[in-house]
């Protein structure tokens, strides 16, 4: 069975910084592109980035360029997204996935990440 | 950026009718990489359909995808209790990815 486990979430100030990780097992995690996408509250989804199976390959909303970087450990089946220089509307449930192609199939539950003073 | 317009943002239906939604992209998408996702409340969104047309392993066949370019439609063809959801939109053929800003299914 495929599983994500994200962790890492909380409360933090603006413009300070949080590591997301995301822990996986049940699949080839090394064979995938692996995405995050959050969610506001009450709001719709939202891509954020993602990163090819070797890790050579990454892609970010404009939203975050710059802030966040995503990278991954295939030796350890995770998923990480540093996140800076956080603002206020950084505030959401972010999500990791599994992606077929660009495509994401299978999501972990979430984590909860608040900016605020 | 490729934008994503769903419609209608709300549909208000019943048990055993047929719902019709709509996604619209400002430009074409490549190879018509759009996927279709179900959210319910406090659950992560599940793939429904994927390359416009194909169903995800375990969707019941009620879920059926179409259309190319810039038009896309999900269709439910009779509708059941738990498929009261809140439905999204997904191009996955350029970067940077969109989603729809989502069509509420009500009773």
């Amino acid at each position: 069975e495929v599983q994500l486990v994200e962790s890492g979430g909380g409360l933090v100030q603006p413009g300070g910084s949080l590591k997301l990780s995301c822990a996986t097992s049940g699949f080839t995690f090394s064979s995938y592109w692996m995405t995050w996408v959050r969610q506001a509250p009450g709001q719709g989804l939202e891509w954020v980035a993602n990163i090819k199976q070797d890790g050579s390959e990454k892609n970010y909303a404009d939203s975050v360029k710059g802030r966040f970087t995503i990278s991954r450990d295939n030796a350890k089946n995770s998923l990480h997204l540093e996140m800076n220089s956080l603002r206020a509307e950084d505030t959401a449930l972010y999500y990791c996935a599994r992606s077929s192609g660009w495509t994401s199939d299978h999501w972990g539950q979430g984590t909860l990440v608040t900016v605020s003073s | 950026e490729i934008v994503l317009t769903q419609s209608p943002g709300t549909l208000s239906l019943s048990p055993g009718d047929r719902a019709t939604l709509s996604c619209r992209a400002s430009q074409s998408v490549t190879n018509d990489y759009l996927a279709w996702y179900q959210q319910k409340p406090g659950q992560p969104p599940r793939l429904l359909i994927d390359d416009a047309s194909t169903r995800a392993s375990g969707v019941p066949d009620r879920f059926s995808g179409s259309g190319s370019g810039t038009d896309f439609t999900l269709t439910i063809s009779r509708l059941e209790p738990e498929d009261f959801a809140v439905y999204y939109c997904h191009q996955c053929s350029h970067s940077p990815l969109t989603f729809g800003q989502g069509t509420r299914l009500e009773i």
